[in-house]
């Protein structure tokens, strides 16, 4: 049973650049967040999606945005990139209801040079 | 919005010893509440959860944590602790629209 997937583990990217880091979320599983996490940190809450459509979003810029797909799976963009912005970029995904918990992707490795 | 604290930003423990995570909540309703594990450039895995019920819940490698309502904590605690458990452990809440906060993490070393 194949859990979350994200694509790709690593990327090195510089500042002013765009990057789109991808999610396949786990069978079954119908909600996707999106989480921040900067070295030493805790994971921050960029979004969610659900049904397409960003359902809540964290105390990030319109920098970042995010899609999801009628398969579920899910993108998120960054624009404009800052040397700030790098971070572990984790995808979340949980059942329909949520009440179980999420279940989180080895994440994607972002370095903005 | 719900918010979790984290006390204690490193802990060390020798092997063998009992572990206890200290984890503070604030949300107004009810909370779900859950424990993750990470080891270094990894994702996190889900050690437990608590919903309702119960408030001594039990949860994978040995782990077991106490929900108190009138301490609005939530802490992770362990018997006896094995070497392969030195990571990072994150406490966290979720309400009932699935948006989940994380406190900052604890870092567990674990002495030999």
């Amino acid at each position: 049973d194949a859990g979350v997937t994200q694509s790709p583990t690593h990327l090195i990217k510089t500042r002013g650049q765009q990057v789109t880091l991808r999610c396949s979320p786990k069978s079954g599983h119908d909600t996707v967040s999106w989480y921040q996490q900067a070295l030493g940190q805790g994971p921050q809450f960029i979004f969610q999606y659900y049904e397409e459509e960003e359902r809540q979003r964290g105390n990030f810029p319109d920098r970042f945005s995010g899609h999801q797909f009628p398969n579920y799976s899910s993108e998120l963009n960054v624009n404009a990139l800052l040397l700030g912005d790098s971070a572990l970029y984790l995808c979340a995904s949980s059942r329909p209801g949520g009440l179980g918990g999420y279940t989180f992707g080895s994440g994607t490795r972002l370095t903005v040079v | 919005a719900q918010s979790v604290t984290q006390p204690d930003i490193h802990i060390t423990v020798s092997e063998g010893a009992s572990l206890e995570l200290r984890c503070n909540y604030s949300y107004g309703a009810t909370p779900y509440l859950f424990w993750y594990v990470q080891s270094p450039g990894q994702g996190l895995q889900l050690l437990l959860k608590y919903f309702s019920g119960d408030t001594l819940v039990q949860g994978i490698k040995g782990f077991e944590a106490e929900f108190k309502r009138s301490q609005s904590s939530f802490n992770l605690r362990k018997p006896s602790v094995h070497w392969s458990d030195a990571a990072e452990y994150f406490c966290a809440v979720g309400a009932q629209n699935n948006d989940m906060r994380f406190g900052a993490g604890t870092r567990l070393t674990v002495k030999p």
